[in-house]
């Protein structure tokens, strides 16, 4: 079965800190991709980033960083000298059948950080 | 547009009112997904749209839902007989091809009182 597992359900550091959200998949599809979407306190949801299964490389975009094992079936975030302005939900996702004939996304239930001042 | 908008943003209705939800998506975009999210929830799939096509509509709660999209383009959701398990906030994205990112819009809160 299909299925994303953020076990974090809330995690709350101080500005400056850095920060890691896990995400855990389950999939059948030898190739896949996965995305993290951003839903701030406003409410609507953002576009992070999507990787394919085939590049397990990490990636880093400014202070986001995202950590990839096909071993361990994780796909983690970390967020480096966090800012009040990352204070979100952060929700992982990966496609039902992918190249098949919906793609439609199944989501992790959600990491909310909350980012002090 | 520049991104995909829904309308109303906000719907109080009574229950057993019937309501329709509207999604303009991304002009270049083929496919549109539409999804529900409950309160401390991640969004959950209802169905969608290649074009006009319809391949999947498996995720729908029960048949007082339905959507259609005739044109190809702006695509409505109508749940009939609202009932207050449906509030909700219901969520549409489209994307350019399958497998591509989704864009989601702002997202209808529907309350059902």
């Amino acid at each position: 079965a299909q299925k994303v597992t953020q076990a974090q359900t809330e995690i709350s550091v101080v500005e400056k800190e850095d920060v890691t959200l896990d995400c855990v998949y389950e999939t059948r599809d030898t190739t896949y991709y996965l995305f993290w979407y951003k839903q701030p306190p406003s409410g609507e949801l953002v576009f992070l980033i999507r990787r394919n299964s085939f590049d397990e490389q990490n990636e880093i975009s400014g202070r986001y960083s995202w950590n990839f094992q096909k071993s361990t079936s994780s796909f983690n975030f970390t967020i480096t000298a966090s800012q009040v302005v990352d204070s979100a939900v952060y929700f992982c996702a990966l496609p039902v059948d992918y190249g098949g004939a919906t793609n439609k996304l199944i989501f992790g239930t959600g990491t909310l950080l909350a980012v002090q001042p | 547009g520049a991104g995909v908008s829904q309308s109303p943003r906000y719907k109080v209705t009574k229950r057993g009112q019937d309501v329709t939800l509207r999604c303009d998506p991304i002009s270049s975009h083929a496919t549109l997904y539409w999804y529900q999210q409950a309160l401390g929830q991640g969004p959950e799939f209802l169905t969608y749209f290649n074009y006009e096509a319809q391949p999947d509509k498996s995720g729908l709660p029960s048949d007082r839902f339905s959507a259609e999209r005739p044109e190809g383009s702006i695509s409505t959701l109508t749940i009939q007989r609202t009932e207050q398990r449906d509030s909700a906030m219901y969520r549409c994205a489209s994307s350019s091809i399958m497998g591509d990112e989704q864009y989601f819009g702002p997202g209808t809160r529907l309350t059902v009182t």
